[in-house]
């Protein structure tokens, strides 16, 4: 059974540039939520997929946004990069119904220059 | 608003026991989580409370105060491999879903 799967796993950008990050949800479940941690940070929210429209989102500029498809999988877009932008970002998938704990995958190290 | 609070940083000798604390104060209480992340790898699950007491899973135990906006993590028979970052996120239930609101996670380092 496949866990999370994010990818890429390493990324470097150029300030300006936009970024798309990718993330398959566990077997089964119908939940993505994308988190932003910086270094030495715990994850920060940005938002949640549910049934393909966004459904709660945490503190971030309209620059981040996102897309559920119809078989759970999500995408993270970030526009006009920063250098601040630099983390890692990381996709967790759960149920709607039922289950407990949120997996998550190995994340996606992003780089601004 | 919603906050979590844990400390930055501790350590402990292998085969000791050690205690992770963490208070919150959120809106919408469902549940709290505790993760562990090893340095540049994704959170994997410890451990869930949602109801008061003591849950205890072989080597680690989460213990749980509503009332008190409580929680602690219990490692026991601490080994090197247990050195990494453990993470406190609370499940909020607001606008009719459930989000994580995550600490900033407590640095563990383990001696021999």
């Amino acid at each position: 059974d496949a866990g999370v799967t994010q990818s890429p796993t390493h990324l470097i950008k150029t300030r300006g540039q936009q970024v798309t990050l990718r993330c398959s949800p566990k077997s089964g479940h119908d939940t993505v939520s994308w988190y932003q941690q910086a270094l030495g940070q715990g994850p920060q929210f940005i938002f949640q997929y549910y049934e393909e429209e966004e459904r709660q989102r945490g503190n971030f500029p309209d620059r981040f946004s996102g897309h559920q498809f119809p078989n759970y999988s999500s995408e993270l877009n970030v526009n006009a990069l920063l250098l601040g932008d630099s983390a890692l970002y990381l996709c967790a998938s759960s149920l709607e119904f039922g289950g407990e704990e949120a997996f998550f995958g190995q994340g996606t190290r992003l780089t601004v220059v | 608003g919603q906050n979590i609070d844990q400390p930055t940083e501790m350590t402990a000798t292998e085969g000791a026991i050690v205690q992770i604390n963490c208070t919150y104060q959120t809106s919408g209480f469902n549940g709290l989580f505790w993760y562990q992340q090893h340095a540049g790898e994704a959170p994997t699950f410890l451990s869930y409370n949602v109801l008061d007491g003591l849950e205890e899973k072989g080597r680690f135990s989460s213990f749980l105060s509503r009332s008190k906006g409580y929680s602690y993590l219990l490692l026991k028979e601490l080994q090197m491999k247990d050195s990494a970052s453990y993470l406190c996120a609370v499940r909020s239930f607001s606008g009719g879903y459930n989000k994580l609101i995550f600490g900033a996670g407590t640095r563990l380092a383990v001696h021999p």
